[in-house]
């Protein structure tokens, strides 16, 4: 089993829609957990990063994080074209951990 | 935020020769830095973590004396593919931690392409 553990898609929306993001993890020291967003062929970015449970949020994202079910979400709000990449999802004790990344479209 | 470079971005070498990638802290020293491969349209797998002064650390499957990694400096530490293949073209990402890692303090490199022809 992945420690972390992230349906890779491809996920396609049109422009507007709420975007839902999610990632599963077994490890239970995981303790920070994060976002990253990555563009062909670039290197990631982080995106959020939300440490233990709880909610955290960026403007049209929202990261939420249940320790009791060992599950990640990230929610992108009024979806744009530009959100079009893959997002991988992390999780962290002393090395990052990732998930395999979901490619999601956004259509205009 | 911090910034961390990656060189070359993109290489080309021919099976059997040696090719280093160098990944570089600009602002801040790194006393952890950490090497991952990415393969098309997959995740980035951890090959090593590497600790400025000492040896560094494989994840399982990785074959050190393949993927040598050296971190001589607070600011630099470099990945040499030694002997390439055309199996070892990938994309190899390097990231570097300003303290203890976590989510915040973890910064990427943009990326080397390796193509072994």
């Amino acid at each position: 089993q992945k420690e972390v553990e992230q349906d890779p898609g491809p996920l396609s929306v049109p422009e507007g829609a709420i975007v839902s993001l999610n990632c599963t993890y077994s490890n239970s020291a995981f303790q920070y957990f994060m976002w990253y967003r990555q563009y062909s062929r670039k290197g990631p970015e982080l995106l959020m990063y939300t440490y233990s449970s709880g909610n955290k949020e960026d403007g049209r994202f929202t990261a939420q994080v249940d320790k009791s079910s060992k599950y990640i979400s990230l929610f992108i709000r009024d979806s744009q074209p530009s959100d079009s990449a893959t997002y991988l999802c992390a999780a962290n004790t002393d090395k990052l951990i990732f998930g395999t990344g979901t490619r999601l479209q956004v259509f205009p | 935020g911090a910034v961390v470079s990656q060189h070359p971005s993109r290489v080309i070498c021919k099976s059997g020769t040696s090719v280093k990638i160098e990944c570089r802290s600009l602002d801040f020293q790194a006393t952890t830095m950490f090497w991952y491969r990415q393969f098309p349209k997959q995740s980035l797998m951890l090959m090593a973590t590497s600790n400025e002064g000492s040896k560094a650390t494989y994840e399982q499957g990785v074959e050190k004396d393949k993927f040598l990694i050296n971190h001589a400096s607070l600011t630099l530490s470099t990945l040499t593919v030694t002997s390439a293949h055309p199996e070892d073209s990938s994309f190899y990402i390097c990231s570097a931690s300003t303290g203890a890692p976590r989510g915040n303090t973890i910064y990427f490199g943009e990326g080397s392409w390796l193509t072994v022809v």
